[in-house]
């Protein structure tokens, strides 16, 4: 089992929808979790970081944390063309280990 | 302020030889992380440098692959003896504190002929 999974996707959303990206974890006793976007050609940008359960909201973005299912998920409000990417999810884990998702590509239809 | 800058953008390299990568990253932050990316791929971790501690190599793929950093802040990856596999973008990556929040460098394409 890998320590983050993501849906790798494709995932497309009309605009103006609510895209819903996911993320699992293997180590409960993980704390931090954040969620990167990565444009073709680029490198990851930070979108949020999350450390409590519950949701925790940024604009457009919106991130859940629920640690009693090692959940972690990202909502994008009104989505537009320019989201389009692919997301990476990544947690910090108790063994001072950083893992990243393989990622869940993201294309918003105008 | 500045952020994670990394040299140089691209480097074209023959099999065999020696390379070296640079990353400086943001003023002040404590843990540095070097990862590589293939076309089309994840990120792959290398290593792991945090203030002072002795370095996590768990990720290096081979002997051929070395890191330091110096002084606390600027770190040099070096591939020895390069091979057509090594070809991928490497990228770096600094937070404050251990376990915080990554900015990423823009990365160096490494192509290996």
């Amino acid at each position: 089992q890998k320590e983050v999974e993501q849906n790798s996707g494709p995932l497309s959303v009309p605009e103006g929808a609510i895209a819903s990206l996911n993320c699992t974890y293997s180590d409960r006793g993980s704390q931090s979790f954040f969620w990167y976007r990565q444009y073709s050609g680029k490198s990851p940008e930070l979108i949020m970081s999350i450390y409590s359960n519950g949701d925790k909201e940024d604009g457009r973005f919106t991130a859940q944390l629920n640690k009693a299912s090692q959940y972690v998920s990202l909502l994008i409000r009104d989505s537009q063309p320019s989201d389009s990417a692919t997301y990476l999810c990544a947690v910090f884990d108790t063994g001072n280990q950083f893992y990243f998702g393989t990622g869940t590509s993201l294309t918003v239809i105008p | 302020g500045a952020g994670v800058s990394q040299s140089p953008s691209n480097k074209v390299t023959e099999k065999g030889k020696d390379v070296e990568l640079r990353c400086d990253p943001i003023s002040g932050h404590t843990a540095l992380y070097w990862y590589r990316q293939s076309l089309g791929q994840g990120l792959e971790f290398l290593i792991y440098f945090q203030g002072n501690s002795a370095p996590d190599k768990s990720g290096l793929p081979s002997d051929r692959f070395s890191a330091e950093r110096t002084g606390g802040s600027v770190s040099t990856l070096t591939i020895q003896r390069t091979q057509q596999e090594d070809s991928a973008v490497y990228l770096c990556a600094s937070s404050r504190l251990a376990g915080g929040e990554q900015f990423f460098g823009p990365g160096t394409r490494l192509t290996v002929l």
